[in-house]
């Protein structure tokens, strides 16, 4: 059975840095690429970032783009978001997802429930 | 950047009814288009994927169409557990961007 849970979400003051976390069980971790999607409270979706499956060549959003990173540890199963010099509009649940097999995936076909991120002063 | 529009924004219906929302792109995307259900306070669900394959576990009454840059989910019969907000969703396979649309809310008449 497929399994996603993020952690690390918590609120934050602007400017600061906040790590994510998304581990993964009941699949063959390393083979797949992974997203993070956030969405603001009363809002829609908003793709984040790319997790590739060789951990190389990753993706992001213009919003998130010099500010996030992205990486992952096929070792134990999870990877994660890195979010630096946070804003206000930052503020969000933040979902990991898993997308395809091998690098060639074009949605999301498991979810874990979210982690609220919360930023202000 | 290709940009996804949904229409209509909010859609109101009753139980039995059949339904459709519509999601177009601002340029050929042949069938590279997801559908999304989701339910406050949950993660989305995927019911559609390359625009008319439908995912494992989903009801029959979805149904997805459309090539190019116009797009429809269909729910042939509206059920209870069906009013929720739907996204549709592309990948740009050469970017490997992703897009959300606006979401539909289908709530009840």
């Amino acid at each position: 059975q497929v399994h996603l849970v993020e952690s690390g979400g918590g609120v934050v003051q602007p400017g600061r840095s906040l790590r994510l976390s998304c581990s993964g069980s009941g699949f063959s971790f390393s083979s797949y690429e992974f997203h993070w999607v956030r969405q603001a409270p009363g809002k829609g979706l908003e793709w984040v970032a790319l997790v590739a499956y060789d951990g190389i060549n990753n993706e992001y959003a213009d919003s998130v783009k010099g500010r996030f990173s992205v990486s992952r540890d096929n070792s134990n199963n999870a990877f994660y978001l890195q979010m630096n010099s946070l804003r206000t509009d930052d503020s969000a649940v933040y979902y990991c997802a898993r997308g395809g097999f091998g690098g060639s995936g074009s949605h999301f076909d498991y979810w874990g429930p979210g982690t609220l991120v919360s930023v202000f002063s | 950047d290709i940009q996804m529009t949904q229409s209509p924004s909010t859609l109101s219906a009753s139980v039995g009814d059949r339904v459709t929302i519509t999601c177009r792109a601002s340029q050929n995307i042949n069938r590279w288009l997801a559908w999304y259900q989701q339910k406050p306070g949950q993660a989305p669900k995927v019911l559609i994927y390359k625009a008319a394959v439908l995912q494992s576990g989903v009801p029959s009454r979805f149904s997805g169409s459309g090539s190019g840059t116009e797009f429809t989910l269909n729910i042939s019969s509206l059920q209870p557990d069906d009013f929720a907000t739907y996204y549709c969703q592309h990948c740009n396979s050469f970017s490997r961007m992703f897009t959300f649309g606006q979401g539909t809310k289908l709530d009840i008449k």
